[in-house]
């Protein structure tokens, strides 16, 4: 069975503070997908990033990096210099490489304060 | 260009009565999917179409659950004798490939 854990519920920052949103993960797949997905206030869901299960490197967009380790079964997200606009809630999810299915985590809400 | 659509957004229905939620994907997206969220959750997979067909189905959904997809274009989702528990916000996503979805608003079903 897969399982993700976002053991942070919310969080709140001052606006060009870093946060780094934690995603631990369950699997018994040798392959599988991490990703991230972002839900503004508005309510769609937005892809952020996919990371395969044999691809460790670390990955830099923007204000946005992701630290994937293996030997913690963690993937997670970091926010540098946060912006207002970056308040939402942040879903860490995980897809077995048999199954079309994604497995979301219950979400991070990050409020960024002006 | 418009992204995924569904129809309606909000729908009440009384405990026992049958509803049916409509999803138009984006127009070249050949993969379509169906979720569910409740209030301080994350989405919960339903059921998975690859065209026309369901290629996989959350082994969770009740059998009061069905969903369709003709001819591999829009899909809907019934669900049938609602209860309760049913209350959930219904999303729907596309996806060209099966790495990025591109979600919808949702329909928020509220069972009374």
């Amino acid at each position: 069975a897969q399982k993700v854990t976002q053991a942070q519920t919310e969080i709140s920052v001052v606006e060009k503070e870093d946060v780094t949103l934690d995603c631990v993960y369950e699997t018994r797949d040798t392959t599988y997908y991490l990703f991230w997905y972002k839900q503004p206030p508005s309510g769609e869901l937005v892809f952020l990033i996919r990371r395969n299960s044999f691809d460790e490197q670390n990955e830099i967009s923007g204000r946005y990096s992701w630290n994937f380790q293996k030997s913690t079964s963690s993937f997670n997200f970091t926010i540098t210099a946060s912006q207002v606009v970056d308040s939402a809630v942040y879903f860490c999810a995980l897809r077995g490489a048999g199954s079309y299915q994604l497995t979301f985590g219950k979400g991070t809400k990050l409020s960024v304060i002006p | 260009d418009t992204g995924v659509s569904q129809d309606p957004r909000h729908k009440i229905t009384k405990r026992g009565q049958n509803v049916t939620f409509r999803c138009d994907p984006i127009s070249e997206h050949n993969r379509l999917y169906w979720y569910r969220q409740t209030l301080g959750q994350g989405p919960e997979f339903l059921t998975y179409f690859q065209n026309e067909a369901q290629l996989e189905k959350s082994r969770l959904l009740s059998d009061r659950f069905s969903a369709e997809r003709p001819k591999g274009s829009f899909s809907t989702l019934e669900i049938q004798r609602t209860e309760q528990g049913d209350s959930a916000m219904y999303l729907c996503a596309s996806s060209l490939d099966v790495e990025k979805l591109f979600f919808g608003s949702g329909t928020q079903l509220s069972v009374l």
